[in-house]
């Protein structure tokens, strides 16, 4: 079983739409995670934490389901300028030393928004 | 936050060869990670680099295929050992904590 999975897409969602990506994660140790934007060629950048009662920044709204081990973004009123790959990331729980935990990444959801 | 930059951006090397990529931060880290992306894959952490030691690699990655080196608080480099068309990936370094990750630019490494 992948340790983080996502449905990769693309999802190509017109101007104004609401659209729900979801990630399932396999190690129950995990303590952190959160939502990265990759657009094309570029570096991922974080997009948001996602924290156990759910959190909302602006049109994204991110939730985690610790029991069923799933995270989910939901993004209202899409913009062109949302079109990116959404990453979700799972802190997998694994000691990299000097305080820090290592970082687990699903492959990526594509979202194209047209107009 | 904190800005990284990368050398060199992009590289078309022969297979047989190695390649170094040099990794800058604008201030002082204490590790400094080093991540592959292979087309249409995720990101998978290569190897975490500590300033005065030597550096902890993931399961599948190996000192002599990816010598690293960390001199000091701002500065690290990778570098792909005799490369083969496989190794063909963008390679990024990163720095942060359990909150965020910033990520460097990049190197889009293409063997042949």
């Amino acid at each position: 079983r992948k340790e983080v999975e996502q449905d990769p897409g693309p999802f190509n969602v017109p101007e104004g739409a609401t659209v729900a990506f979801n990630c399932t994660y396999s190690n129950s140790a995990s303590q952190s995670f959160f939502w990265y934007r990759q657009d094309c060629r570029k570096e991922p950048k974080l997009l948001m934490s996602v924290y156990s009662s759910g959190n909302e920044d602006g049109r994204f709204t991110a939730q985690l389901n610790r029991a069923s081990q799933y995270i989910s973004l939901l993004i209202r009123d899409s913009k062109l300028s949302d079109s990116a790959t959404y990453l979700c990331v799972v802190n997998g729980g694994a000691y990299s030393g000097a305080g820090s935990y290592q970082l687990t990444f699903g492959k990526g959801t594509k979202l194209s928004v047209i107009p | 936050s904190a800005v990284i930059s990368q050398k060199p951006s992009r590289d078309i090397c022969q297979r047989g060869t190695s390649l170094t990529i040099q990794c800058q931060v604008d201030s002082q880290v204490t590790m400094m990670f080093w991540y592959r992306q292979q087309p249409g894959q995720s990101l998978t952490l290569i190897a975490t680099a500590n300033q005065g030691s030597e550096a902890t690699y993931e399961s599948g990655f190996v000192i002599d295929k990816f010598p690293i080196s960390r001199p000091n608080l701002t500065f690290s480099t990778l570098t792909v050992s005799n490369m083969s068309p496989e190794d063909s990936s963008i390679y990024l370094c990163s720095v942060g904590d359990d909150n965020e990750q910033f990520f460097g630019p990049g190197t889009r490494l293409t063997v042949l």
